[in-house]
């Protein structure tokens, strides 16, 4: 079994969209909680992180962990043509650690 | 220039060639990495330097030689590379005890023919 669960896509919804990508994990020591946004022919730029369980909003972002059932969302609210990127997860034992791991990224596309 | 900067940005190289990509960080991070970008598949961990010091190597072929003579700038030595080492090659730096994640170069696309 993978340690991160992450479904490659793609995604393709109308502009205004609510999106949700998800990543499922099988560590129960993992504590932090990120989505990188990778858009094309650049590198992956942190979007969010989530420390533990629960959720944290930013804008139109809305980041959500279960650590019940390890599993972890982003919600995507308004989407726009320039949300149309990879999203990746990745889930860490501390900040800014050694042992990040990463999902292989849900391609996205929003359609105007 | 802030951030982190990778160079070459396209990299293409027969089997026999010898290359290297370049990194360098202005975040006054402590820590850098290298990783490997395929397509549909997570991001693989190749090498970390924390403060100059190489602390994880994970299982890398010898044919990637890394090299990090100070904290801001980091080198990936390519030599007898194989078809299958094509990729996206990222470089990230972080700090560690403070801050959380990466921050990612724009990395080098390299082709081996």
């Amino acid at each position: 079994q993978k340690e991160v669960e992450q479904d490659p896509g793609p995604l393709s919804v109308p502009e205004g969209a609510i999106v949700s990508l998800n990543c499922t994990y099988s560590n129960s020591a993992f504590q932090y909680f990120m989505w990188y946004r990778q858009y094309s022919r650049k590198g992956p730029e942190l979007l969010m992180y989530t420390y533990s369980s629960g959720n944290k909003e930013d804008g139109r972002f809305t980041a959500q962990v279960d650590k019940s059932s390890k599993y972890i969302s982003l919600f995507i609210r308004d989407s726009q043509p320039s949300d149309s990127a990879t999203y990746l997860c990745a889930m860490g034992l501390d900040t800014g650690g050694f042992k990040t791991i990463f999902g292989a990224g849900t391609r996205l596309f929003v359609k105007a | 220039e802030t951030g982190v900067t990778q160079t070459p940005r396209h990299l293409v190289m027969g089997m026999t060639n010898k290359k290297s990509l370049k990194c360098e960080q202005h975040l006054g991070h402590n820590a850098m990495y290298w990783y490997k970008q395929s397509a549909k598949k997570p991001l693989e961990l190749m090498f970390v330097y924390s403060l100059e010091e190489r602390v994880e190597n994970n299982s890398v072929p010898s044919r990637f030689s890394p090299e990090c003579p100070n904290s801001s700038h980091l080198f990936l030595h390519l030599h007898t590379l194989q078809p299958e080492d094509s990729a996206l090659y990222l470089c990230a730096s972080s700090q560690r005890g403070g801050g959380v994640g990466y921050t990612f170069g724009s990395g080098t696309r390299l082709t081996v023919v």
